[in-house]
């Protein structure tokens, strides 16, 4: 079993959908949780963390955490073309070192 | 807000050669790491840049093969040593610019032939 497993993709939603990607992890101790989106030929940047069970928001995007089921989300309301990338779901277990999922490719249709 | 930035952006390298990149951030950091990402794949971590002592490499890297140097809490170096075509990936830096968070450099594009 994969340390951090995002769902495999590739997502396609329509211009306007709310687009939901997620991600488990196996480790209990866990305590950081982080998504980054990744547009082609570029870095990973930093869009949502998230440290305790429950809702974040940050204008479009919504993080979801839930402990006891090790796992998390990311919401996209409104998608829009440009948010068409590859979102890494993060998870630190110690050292502040993270452990990444393999992404999910998302795809906005206009 | 500050800023993480790598050299060279790309480099076309030869068989057997090494080729040195710089990780520069310009505010202090307490934790820098190395990663590399193959095309049309996730960010491998190769090891942790620890300042003033020996690097902490995960399994599958090796200090002869990627020497690592980290003088200071703003600026570290990564080798990739005697490199062969399979070298070729993008390399990433990244610094805890906020406490337990990473950020990334914009990443260096190996070729190597």
């Amino acid at each position: 079993q994969k340390e951090v497993e995002q769902n495999s993709g590739p997502l396609s939603v329509p211009e306007g959908a709310i687009a939901s990607l997620n991600c488990t992890y196996s480790d209990r101790v866990s305590q950081s949780f982080f998504w980054y989106r990744q547009y082609s030929g570029k870095s990973p940047e930093l869009i949502m963390s998230i440290y305790s069970n429950g809702d974040k928001e940050d204008g479009r995007f919504t993080a979801q955490l839930n402990k006891a089921s090790q796992y998390v989300s990311l919401l996209i309301r409104d998608s829009q073309p440009s948010d068409s990338a590859t979102y890494l779901c993060a998870v630190n277990t110690n050292a502040g070192k993270s452990t990444f999922g393999d992404g999910t490719t998302l795809t906005v249709k206009p | 807000s500050a800023v993480i930035s790598q050299k060279p952006s790309r480099d076309i390298c030869q068989r057997g050669t090494s080729l040195t990149i710089q990780c520069q951030v310009d505010s202090q950091v307490t934790m820098m790491f190395w990663y590399r990402q193959q095309p049309g794949q996730s960010l491998t971590l190769i090891a942790t840049a620890n300042q003033g002592s020996e690097a902490t490499y995960e399994s599958g890297f090796v200090i002869d093969k990627f020497p690592i140097s980290r003088p200071n809490l703003t600026f570290s170096t990564l080798t990739v040593s005697n490199m062969s075509p399979e070298d070729s990936s993008i390399y990433l830096c990244s610094g805890d610019l906020l406490p337990d968070t990473q950020y990334f450099g914009p990443g260096t594009r190996l070729t190597v032939l």
